[in-house]
């Protein structure tokens, strides 16, 4: 089963909008990591949060974290045409299951 | 820097054949993963490694093996390959399990006919 489930499913903006997407998950966490896959490729780490971080920033990356609601967002500021994109959230968890779990993603095309 | 390297990149099996998948990671990792991507399902785990000798079932491994007989390459098998195991194959790896950054490989694509 999957713990994260990224919302919505896909996303299309301008060029220079902003975009962002959600990710909400079931269980206690140690951390919370966006990932990057563009078409037909692996997936890039993007960001790493930890569960008692609220906020961070990587360059044009915005990572929110509020562990009271089971959910995080991913804000891209300035989007360019670069940024289409599957982007994923992945849970590391805490206890004995310690795997990286992956949501299905959100799709989002930038249009030039 | 290779980082993680799968071979191959692409391969067309029949029903009942058999295969390996190779990953092989250049960055020292304890973890090594195997995961499958199929539409609308995200990645999910197949098998996993927290060191050389060691592997462990994820959330679908009926169906496959492994093995990790040196730290830097950890090995898929299908034994009998069926139609739904036709996805995209991906290797991971990362210092430490689940805690740290994920490195991964630019993956398979495998097709069962």
């Amino acid at each position: 089963s999957q713990q994260g489930e990224e919302d919505p499913q896909a996303l299309s903006i301008q060029e220079g909008e902003n975009a962002t997407m959600n990710c909400s998950y079931k269980t206690s966490i140690n951390n919370l990591q966006w990932y990057r896959q563009n078409s037909g490729r692996g997936l890039v780490h993007l960001i790493l949060i930890r569960s008692n971080e609220r906020e961070k920033h990587s360059g044009r990356l915005r990572v929110t974290l509020d562990t009271s609601k089971k959910s995080s967002s991913l804000l891209i500021t300035a989007s360019r045409a670069a940024d289409t994109a599957s982007y994923f959230c992945a849970t590391g968890l805490s206890g004995s299951a310690r795997q990286l779990t992956f949501g299905s993603g959100t799709q989002l095309t930038v249009l030039p | 820097n290779a980082g993680v390297t799968q071979t191959p990149k692409f391969r067309v099996l029949k029903t009942g054949q058999s295969m390996t998948l190779l990953c092989a990671q250049d960055m020292n990792h304890e973890y090594m993963y195997w995961y499958r991507q199929d539409p609308g399902m995200g990645l999910r785990l197949i098998h996993y490694s927290v060191g050389e000798g060691t592997t462990a079932k994820g959330e679908v491994p009926d169906g496959y093996n492994v093995s990790r007989l040196k730290k830097q390459n950890f090995l898929l098998g299908l034994e009998s390959a069926a139609p739904s195991q036709t996805s995209v194959y991906f290797c991971a790896s990362s210092y430490q399990e689940a805690l740290t950054e994920a490195f991964f490989g630019q993956g398979t694509r495998l097709t069962v006919v």
